[in-house]
């Protein structure tokens, strides 16, 4: 219940390609779905982030569409860059806790 | 602000000795997060604190680990006795309440190797 369910595990797209990452959640108390961006050697840092009562937030070239029935979000990146490259976790939270996907190394080709 | 502080950025330690990582959080914040990394599980949240009171600690793996937050700007993740399998990158994470659902802030994070 607690879980929150990511795919795919990595991702390879062409540069000004559109990436796409899917997660699913089963608790429906989760009130907030953070996306965060982990380069390496750093810590995760907060991306992009919707509430479940709206169905699309966008910044930039980056787009969270979340669909509460189906208890599914997804992030889209357009026109993908290189410096895109890098792991991307979904996360839910209730509160304070906040609960993370396993990831998803992406992977950008120039 | 310098950010989240954690130290230190690297430890390698034989099995069965006590490890300590320590984390100076934002200042300001009050709510503290501690985190484990690996290919495997992904991001496993171990236990968080909200003005220094431990408030859920279900995901601490066994008794081996304990964490302390003494005061506002300190907190140590402790595991005694070390094992192999413990090794991972384990972050640190701060946010401020009242205001609900806002960022949290990540370390650099602790590579710990045990062996």
């Amino acid at each position: 219940q607690q879980q929150v369910k990511q795919s795919p595990q990595s991702l390879i797209v062409q540069k000004g390609g559109i990436s796409i990452i899917n997660c699913a959640y089963e608790n429906t108390a989760f009130d907030y779905f953070p996306w965060y961006q982990q380069f390496p050697g750093k810590g995760p840092a907060l991306l992009i982030a919707i509430r479940p009562d709206v169905s699309e937030k966008k910044e930039g070239r980056f787009t969270i569409s979340f669909n509460k029935s189906a208890k599914q979000f997804s992030l889209h990146i357009m026109d993908s860059q290189p410096g895109d490259s890098a792991t991307y976790f979904c996360a839910a939270s209730i509160k304070d806790k906040i609960i993370f996907g396993k990831g998803t190394r992406l992977h950008i080709l120039p | 602000d310098a950010g989240v502080i954690q130290s230190p950025r690297h430890e390698v330690t034989e099995m069965g000795q006590e490890v300590t990582l320590r984390c100076k959080p934002i200042s300001g914040h009050n709510s503290l997060f501690w985190y484990r990394q690996t290919m495997m599980r992904g991001l496993e949240l171990l236990i968080y604190f909200n003005n220094n009171v431990p408030i859920d600690d279900s995901g601490m793996p066994e008794d081996r680990f304990s964490a302390k937050m003494p005061n506002a700007s300190f907190s140590t993740l402790k595991i005694q006795p070390s094992e192999p399998r413990d090794s991972a990158v384990y972050f640190c994470a701060s946010s401020y309440r009242p205001r609900a659902n806002t960022e949290a802030f990540f370390g650099q994070g602790t590579r710990l190797t045990v062996v």
